[in-house]
């Protein structure tokens, strides 16, 4: 089975740069994806890795990193509209559900 | 290109009801999944369903079911209603395939409240 880690809680100042970790461990192993959620809406999808490496999407990274089993997403030039739940995923290889983390709370200060 | 429908948007029951929820997918996505959401748990995986097949199942009781229509459309089902199934419950749909399916789309939910 698939398992995620991410850190509960996130504190960050408006403007500033914030990285969001995420370790796993699955059987198999396709890729990382990474979920946005703001309070009363809907998960939305932010970013994929299939590769070692860094994905840049705007403000927004995603990195994995295979061998450690192990991602970020970054976040930069911190917006307060960026305060809002974000979870990874991954799923084992073969016909396997997509897993969440138990998502991380980022918190954007004045 | 429309966005996941979800109906109702919002329902209240009480124990030992049924209750069957709706979800219609993106045009051209064959693969739908449910999740149940409530605070502090995250996403917890209900099922997934591919041309209509179940193709996962998550460790829920026997009590939820699900299904899906030739159209992609599907409904879930959770009989015997239960306090602890309050919950937001999301449908989130996707193309299908092996890269795809990392790409999930999600429905605005159906807010179930049991009391």
């Amino acid at each position: 089975g698939q398992s995620l880690e991410q850190p509960s809680e996130v504190t960050a100042v408006e403007g500033a740069i914030v990285q969001i970790n995420c370790t796993y461990q699955t059987s198999g192993f396709y890729g990382l994806s990474w979920y946005q959620q703001h309070d009363g809406g809907a998960p939305t999808f932010l970013s994929y890795n299939a590769l070692d490496g860094l994905e840049e999407t705007g403000r927004f990274s995603s990195f994995l990193s295979r061998s450690d089993s192990y991602g970020y997403l970054l976040l930069q030039e911190l917006q307060m509209k960026d305060s809002a739940s974000y979870f990874c995923a991954v799923r084992d290889r073969g016909n396997t559900p997509l897993v969440f983390g138990k998502g991380t709370r980022l918190s954007v200060i004045a | 290109k429309a966005g996941v429908t979800q109906t109702p948007r919002y329902l209240i029951k009480t124990r030992g009801q049924q209750v069957t929820l709706s979800c219609s997918p993106i045009s051209g996505h064959r693969s739908v999944s449910w999740y149940q959401q409530t605070p502090g748990q995250g996403l917890q995986f209900l099922f997934e369903y591919f041309s209509e097949t179940q193709r996962n199942k998550g460790n829920f009781p026997g009590r939820f079911s699900g299904r899906q229509f030739s159209n992609s459309r599907s409904e879930m089902n959770v009989s015997t209603l239960e306090l602890g199934d309050s919950a937001l419950y999301l449908c989130a749909s996707s193309l299908g395939t092996t890269s795809g399916f990392y790409e999930q789309y999600f429905g605005p939910g159906t807010r179930l409240t049991v009391t």
